[in-house]
């Protein structure tokens, strides 16, 4: 079975630009939570979304946005990219909101390193 | 609010012997906690998690951890260390329903040494 797919998988920006990350989750999953891992540190939250809906959104300034598709993949969105951008940044897939079976462990793909210069 | 501390940066091991890694977290109401491991370049793969019930959790590769909830700490391990499980890894926890909002530790580097 795929796992969790994103890409590019590497990608280098210019400050100023934009970027754009995309997520395939897990068949059958249908939440999809973004994280921003810099050097060193812990991932961070960013967003979650679950069918096509945003819910829950980390300390991230408005720079940042996201969507997801029917098919309930994902794209991320970075305007004005400023250097302090660059990171892994991590997609994670679960089974939707916890609750029940859904103990809510979650399903990272390799990630899409941003290099802003 | 809730927080995931990993007091130790980097634990070194010699093959073959125990290994403890440190986590202790804080929250506000019934903690869900989870330990991931991360290799060189690539995402976090999900190694166990304590919900509710025997507070010894037994998880993938031979590793287990144990939830105190008295200390709030949540410290992972393994009978006998191997070279292979040399990675960085990661403690989280979460409290609400929202299953993709995860707070995440800073990460402990494990090396074992042959």
């Amino acid at each position: 079975d795929a796992g969790v797919t994103q890409s590019p998988t590497h990608l280098i920006k210019t400050r100023g630009q934009h970027v754009t990350l995309r997520c395939s989750p897990i068949s059958g999953h249908k939440s999809v939570s973004w994280y921003q891992q810099v050097l060193g540190q812990g991932p961070q939250f960013i967003f979650q979304y679950y069918e096509k809906e945003e819910r829950g959104r980390g300390n991230f300034p408005d720079r940042f946005s996201a969507r997801q598709f029917p098919n309930y993949s994902s794209e991320l969105n970075v305007n004005a990219l400023l250097l302090g951008d660059s990171a892994l940044y991590l997609c994670a897939s679960s089974l939707g909101l916890a609750g029940g079976a859904n103990t809510g462990e979650l399903f990272f793909g390799e990630g899409s390193r941003l290099t802003v210069l | 609010a809730q927080s995931v501390a990993q007091p130790e940066d980097q634990v070194n091991v010699a093959e073959g012997n125990p290994l403890t890694v440190k986590c202790t977290y804080s929250v506000s109401g019934n903690p869900y906690l989870f330990w991931y491991v991360q290799y060189p370049n690539r995402g976090l793969q999900f190694l166990l998690k304590y919900i509710t019930g025997d507070n010894l959790v037994k998880g993938s590769y031979g590793f287990e951890a144990e939830f105190n909830k008295s200390q709030t700490s949540f410290h992972l391990k393994k009978p006998s260390a191997l070279v292979s499980d040399s990675a960085l890894y990661f403690c989280a926890v979460r409290v609400n329903t929202n299953a993709g909002k995860s707070t995440f530790g800073d990460g402990t580097t494990l090396t074992v040494k042959p």
